[in-house]
């Protein structure tokens, strides 16, 4: 079964500060990875992905991740906050397609930023 | 692109009562899915469809929950009858490919007094 785990559900951060939210999964099989945006009373924004190739993916919103397989993690990271990043943040993962088209889901981690 | 659609935003019934909740996936897309957003229990999928076939509805919580999906352009979810506990925000959301990434509607929040 894959799994994927967010520690800790808020992360504060000062405005200009560097953004690191974390992000852990479990896989039998070459994973695809995502990090998904919610704000406030909004859906689930995309904001990057990995499937194969280039470890380092870039984002929208100057974001970015690694995917490290060593480490089964895919932590996503931002140089300098901005206030507008607070929002809840979701990883995901996926094995691949048919049944196992669907995407496992971390719980969550909400991003406060501090002007 | 309109994006995912769904209707109605917001839904306030009485327990005991039928809801049926309205999504229309991106064109093309083969793959819709529908989940269920609670502070609880977070994001929970509770069934999805390719090519309008249900493939998975082990998330489905109860008999009072079933879906549908008559055609590529149309998906309802319905609670008969609807109780509290089912008050959260539902997403639908479809998907061209297992590794895009999906596209999320902008959910229904639906409270049952």
């Amino acid at each position: 079964a894959q799994s994927v785990t967010q520690l800790g559900s808020h992360v504060s951060v000062s405005e200009g500060a560097l953004v690191l939210l974390r992000c852990n999964y479990s896989s039998s099989v070459p994973p695809y990875l995502f990090w998904y945006v919610q704000y406030p009373n909004q859906g689930l924004q995309l904001l990057l992905k990995y499937t194969t190739g280039a470890t380092l993916v870039k984002g929208i919103n100057g974001f970015e991740a690694e995917f490290k397989k060593s480490e089964t993690s895919f932590h996503l990271t931002k140089p300098s906050a901005h206030m507008s990043d607070a929002a809840e943040y979701f990883c995901a993962v996926n094995k691949g397609g048919g049944a196992n088209s669907k995407l496992t889901f971390g719980k969550g981690i909400t991003l406060s930023v501090r002007p | 692109d309109a994006g995912v659609i769904q209707s109605p935003r917001h839904e306030v019934t009485e327990m005991g009562q039928e809801v049926t909740l309205r999504c229309k996936p991106i064109s093309g897309h083969d793959y819709l899915f529908w989940y269920r957003q609670t502070m609880m229990r977070g994001l929970e999928l509770l069934i999805y469809f390719n090519n309008n076939v249900p493939i998975d509805d082990s998330g489905m919580p109860e008999d009072r929950f079933s879906a549908k999906m008559p055609n590529a352009s149309f998906s309802t979810l319905k609670i008969q009858p609807s109780e509290p506990r089912d008050s959260a925000v539902y997403f639908c959301a479809s998907s061209f490919e297992f590794n895009y990434g999906y596209t999320f509607g902008s959910g229904t929040r639906l409270t049952v007094v």
